[in-house]
């Protein structure tokens, strides 16, 4: 198993440009979080979808972010346009149908966005 | 809302030693307690779990303690390496109709040699 993809893995951009993230969850996982983490911040969740479907999207900290994903093996996290505050590290995580307590997240590796 | 506390924010161990961090919670529904390890410049990845019928799970060096009435859990880790210099997030699961985790803010765990 490849565990979560993501691309890229560090990008660097200008301010005012769009961001495209990407994300390949685990194959078979039907839920897809994606998360930012910053020193301040921490870890804080931007948006989940289930079976594809945007479920919980009260994190996305304004309308310059969207998400999608348009079939199960692939979403995306766009930023338009991009300023240095969004600087972060990007992580979308997946997980499997949910047990008596809930679904266990496995962690893409990350990417690292510079917004200069 | 749902606020998971985690403490220490940083950690020094000797090697050899024990360490441990705790976590407090507020929303007593919660009923999945998974630990994160992230080291510098990793993802984070799951170590160890517990749910909320159990009282303890151990595995190997790393166990997982719940108090569901005093709603907190810890993380506890034996015989530390400097391998296990990372940093640690708790995070509860909330169960009302929606798969969030609420994570700690972290505890930077560093085992000195």
């Amino acid at each position: 198993d490849a565990g979560v993809i993501q691309s890229p893995r560090h990008e660097v951009t200008e301010m005012g440009q769009e961001v495209t993230l990407r994300c390949k969850p685990i194959s078979g996982h039907d839920y897809l979080f994606w998360y930012r983490q910053t020193m301040m911040r921490g870890l804080e969740l931007l948006i989940y979808f289930n079976n594809n479907v945007p479920i919980d999207d009260s994190g996305m900290p304004e309308d310059r972010f969207s998400a999608k994903m348009p079939n199960a093996s692939f979403s995306t996290l766009k930023i338009q346009p991009s300023e240095p505050r969004d600087s972060a590290v990007y992580f979308c995580a997946s997980g499997g149908s949910p047990g008596p307590d809930g679904v266990t997240q496995y962690f893409g590796p990350g990417t690292r966005l510079t917004v200069l | 809302g749902e606020n998971v506390e985690q403490h220490p924010s940083t950690l020094s161990v000797q090697e050899g030693d024990s360490a441990v961090i705790k976590c407090t919670y507020s929303d007593s529904a919660s009923n999945y307690f998974p630990w994160y390890k992230q080291e510098l410049g990793k993802r984070p990845q799951l170590i160890i779990d517990i749910r909320s019928n159990v009282g303890e799970k151990k595995d190997q060096r790393i166990a997982v303690t719940l108090n569901k009435t005093a709603k907190h859990f810890s993380l506890h880790i034996t015989e530390t390496q400097p391998e296990d210099s990372a940093v640690y997030f708790c995070a509860t699961h909330l169960t009302s109709g929606t798969y969030k985790y609420i994570f700690g803010t972290g505890t930077r765990l560093k085992v000195l040699a």
